[in-house]
Parts: C-alpha cells; structure tokens; sequence
C-alpha cells in the first residue's frame, strides 16, 4: 500500500546551518507529495506540495523537489533560524482517493 | 485565515468511558476528515465524511468509532468505550473539494485514556 519514510528525528541544528530531512515513498500511479510543519501548539499546516514529477515545492526558504526515480522528496534549507524549530511531517495524497498518508515526522530544533 | 477548530485541546477520561471529540470545519467546506497519531507513530487516516455519511474508512475505525455531524458547524468523533490504546493525538480536517486541495488541518485533541 502507499506509505511515506521519512528520516528519525529528532535533530538539533545550530542557527544559520543547512538542513535536510529526507523522505522517501511507496505509491501506485502519481501521488502528490507535501511537507507539513507543526509548530508547537498548533495544527498541521502545509509548507509545500508538488504534484507531479519534477515538480519542485518551495516556501519560507524551504524546498523539496518530486523525484520519481528515486521515489523521493527531501526537504531542504539554506539556512535555518530558531523560528524554524518545529515537527515537520512528509505527507503523500495518492492519485485517487482524498486520504493523506504521512511519516512519523521529524522534531527540528535550532539553537542560536 | 479560516481555521479548523478542534476541542478541547488535552482530554483525560478513564478507561470504558465514551469520549466525544469536537470540532468546527471551516464553513464552506464538504468533506471532513479525522486522523489520529499515536505517540512516537504516524499521523493515521481514520475517517472521511460528505453529504453526511462515510465516504471511506481505515482499518482502525471500527464499531468503537463514530463520526456525526449534528448540525451545520459541528463534526464530532466519538469513541463509545474508550481503550488505553486510544490515547493519541486526533486530528480534524475539512476540505473544500474532494482531494488535497485546501485541506486544513486543526491543532488536535490530545486524548489520554487512564
């Protein structure tokens, strides 16, 4: 069935340093891909999509590019700040259907 | 920004005890949803609802489970005798249209079954 793989957590960056959460997935047909973030407190919000292959997501610094070869979607960014300090969950929405599938999310914490 | 609000947003209630979880779609939205993620696991779909029955269900949503939307606002999950294995984190979420278009997601119920 389709499922998402998405690097354990947690991880603890310094300010300014480049982060990168790998993701993974296993999906029939062309699923859309999304990153989530919670910040503490609050619900799931969208940070990025891509819906097709190729396509690359970005948003607030952070990007993922749909890699169909590799079946992936990592997210990265430059240069991450302390407001980035967060869980971030990998999601897919397969082609039919309206349920999304998601990873066991990642805890970033970014120290100044 | 419209919200998807949910409440309360910590609950205890004892074991064999029905728990009742609310919230309030965003108000143009047809389809509604409920997710629950176990500590330490991942965010699982339980249910999805529209035109006020279920359009799909997980493997986790069985006779313990209901959903009802009792009036134009509301979306409640009920869970009729409630298990230690139900303390999780639920999730409501409402959509515009079917797909993962403008699908929002509330902050969570945090259920704790002693």
């Amino acid at each position: 069935g389709d499922s998402v793989t998405q690097m354990e957590g947690p991880v603890t960056l310094s300010e300014e340093a480049f982060l990168t959460i790998n993701c993974t997935y296993t999906a029939t047909g062309y699923p859309s891909l999304f990153w989530y973030v919670q910040y503490p407190g609050e619900g799931l919000q969208l940070l990025l999509k891509a819906t097709k292959a190729d396509d690359k997501g970005s948003n607030k610094g952070f990007e993922a590019t749909y890699r169909k070869e590799t079946t992936s979607f990592h997210l990265e960014k430059g240069s991450v700040q302390v407001s980035d300090s967060a869980v971030y969950f990998c999601a897919l929405t397969p082609n039919t259907g309206n349920q999304f599938y998601f990873g066991t999310g990642t805890s970033l914490t970014v120290i100044p | 920004e419209p919200e998807v609000t949910q409440t309360p947003s910590h609950q205890v209630t004892q074991m064999g005890q029905e728990v009742i979880l609310r919230c309030v779609p965003i108000s143009n939205h047809l389809y509604f949803y409920w997710y629950r993620q176990i500590l330490g696991q991942k965010v699982e779909f339980l249910v999805s609802f529209y035109n006020n029955e279920i359009s799909e269900k997980s493997e986790i949503f069985d006779d313990q489970f209901s959903v009802e939307r009792p009036d134009g606002s509301n979306f409640t999950l009920k869970i009729r005798s409630t298990k230690l294995e139900d303390s999780a984190m639920y999730f409501c979420a409402s959509s515009e249209r079917r797909g993962s278009y403008g699908y929002t997601f509330g902050s969570g119920t945090r259920l704790t079954v002693v």
